[in-house]
């Protein structure tokens, strides 16, 4: 139980496009969502928190117009990375929670996807 | 926001040996997590602690929650080649408005086990 994915796995495009980053509960119906980057040997960085059906509530100095969350379903959360640049090139990872007693009520980690912006 | 101390930051140990890392923090934390991540991978829960001073076990890892629910460690004992990889501890504070499940990471310990 408990499974959580991501996709793609990884990506590579270039300087300007938008990426979208897909991230799922498989098993489990999740009321909230995390993103987090991490960059090489560091800790994960919290982005976003986003609840179903309402805007995600953004960490400061996360750019809410460049890294777009979209929580449309309990089991759906995306990351749209806009213009992407270089300095956006990172480890995005999801997490997955059920916010009510119970083994889901804590964060569940999706795999992860690697952009490389060029 | 709060910052989590995790030490040490990196570990070489020989296959068979204990290890232990542990985490500090200048807050008060209603819970203490300890993920594993390996290269490429998201990180995956290994123990979770609820009530200060509580002890779990989860095979050969243990993790106890800090009687001043301001510090946690992790315990592995007789380790394997399949143990290398990045140990994170995390805490979260309370449940209330925004921040609602919200985690505070460690910077976490690279751990390399020697055959």
């Amino acid at each position: 139980g408990a499974v959580v994915s991501q996709h793609p796995s990884w990506v590579i495009c270039k300087s300007g496009t938008s990426v979208k980053i897909e991230c799922r509960s498989l098993d489990f119906q999740a009321t909230t969502m995390f993103w987090y980057r991490q960059f090489p040997k560091q800790s994960l960085m919290l982005m976003a928190t986003s609840n179903e059906g309402s805007k995600a509530t953004y960490e400061q100095g996360v750019e809410k117009d460049k890294f777009l969350i979209n929580h449309a379903s309990l089991t759906l959360s995306t990351l749209t990375v806009t213009s992407a640049h270089p300095e956006d090139s990172s480890f995005y990872i999801c997490s997955a929670s059920l916010l009510a007693a119970g083994p889901y009520n804590e964060q569940f980690f999706g795999p992860g996807t690697r952009l490389t912006v060029l | 926001g709060q910052q989590l101390n995790q030490s040490p930051q990196s570990m070489f140990i020989q296959e068979g040996e204990d290890v232990s890392m542990n985490c500090t923090s200048s807050s008060i934390f209603n819970t203490w997590l300890w993920y594993k991540q390996d290269p490429g991978e998201g990180p995956v829960l290994l123990i979770a602690l609820y009530k200060a001073g509580e002890l779990t076990s989860n095979g050969r890892l243990t993790a106890q929650f800090g009687i001043t629910r301001k510090d946690s460690f992790l315990n592995i004992s007789a380790s394997i080649p399949s143990d290398v990889g990045i140990y994170f501890c995390a805490g979260r504070t309370t449940n209330r408005g925004s921040t609602l499940g919200r985690l505070y990471f460690g910077r976490g310990t690279q751990l390399t086990v020697w055959p």
